[in-house]
């Protein structure tokens, strides 16, 4: 069965400043999709980055982006100048492609939740 | 507006007192399932389905039912509800095939079972 562990339970950072927040993955399967949402205090669910296994390149969306490790199964999301509107849960995710039994389930990760300093 | 819904937002019942939880969407997905999150142990899945009258258990399904008689509908339901299963519930749809994948939340239901 797949996991996801999220180390860091907790982080901050200054606004403006360059965080990178941890994931990683098990899995023996060799396509496979990985998501991080996003929380805010509204408890709102939001899609930040989304990246499948095949693609070596790694996502970028505006000032988010990650580093994909393929071989270590290691899936960080790196948020630059950061802004208090970041303070969230962070939730990382997997997902496996496919039509039938737990094929197309996320499991998520327990979380690591980001609080940006003013 | 894409979008799903749950009601109630909030709710809080006694123990035994049979609730349900609606879940709607309305961007014709084939697959919805339900969530449950709570502290220290991020999202768990409850149930899910992958069409009408296709439903299934996820990792955590003791203690509720859910049925799809409609493809826009998903209601959970709590038959004998206990103190365990106060939580935040939420509600995801996705296509079946295609679109990478992504979900889409609903705003999530506070429960609280006394």
């Amino acid at each position: 069965a797949q996991t996801v562990t999220q180390s860091q339970p907790e982080m901050s950072v200054q606004e403006a400043e360059t965080v990178t927040l941890s994931c990683t993955y098990d899995t023996s399967e060799n396509n496979y999709y990985l998501f991080w949402y996003k929380q805010p205090p509204s408890r709102q669910m939001i899609l930040v980055i989304r990246q499948e296994a095949y693609k070596q390149q790694n996502a970028t969306e505006n000032r988010f982006s990650v580093n994909f490790q393929k071989a270590a199964k290691s899936f960080s999301l790196k948020i630059s100048d950061s802004q208090l509107g970041d303070t969230a849960m962070y939730f990382c995710a997997f997902m496996k492609p496919g039509y039938g039994g737990s094929q197309g389930n996320l499991i998520f990760g327990k979380g690591t939740k980001l609080s940006v300093k003013p | 507006e894409a979008q799903v819904t749950q009601n109630p937002r909030y709710l809080i019942t006694v123990t035994g007192k049979k609730l349900t939880v609606t879940c709607s969407q309305n961007m014709n997905h084939e697959y919805m399932s339900w969530y449950r999150q709570d502290p220290g142990l991020g999202l768990r899945q409850i149930y899910y389905s992958m069409n009408v009258e296709v439903t299934d258990k996820g990792d955590v399904p003791e203690g509720y039912k859910v049925s799809r008689k409609e493809k826009r509908n998903f209601p959970l339901i709590l038959e004998s509800p206990s103190p365990n299963q106060t939580s935040l519930y939420f509600c995801a749809s996705r296509r079946y095939r295609g679109l990478l994948g992504e979900q889409y939340f609903g705003p999530g239901t506070r429960l609280t079972v006394t």
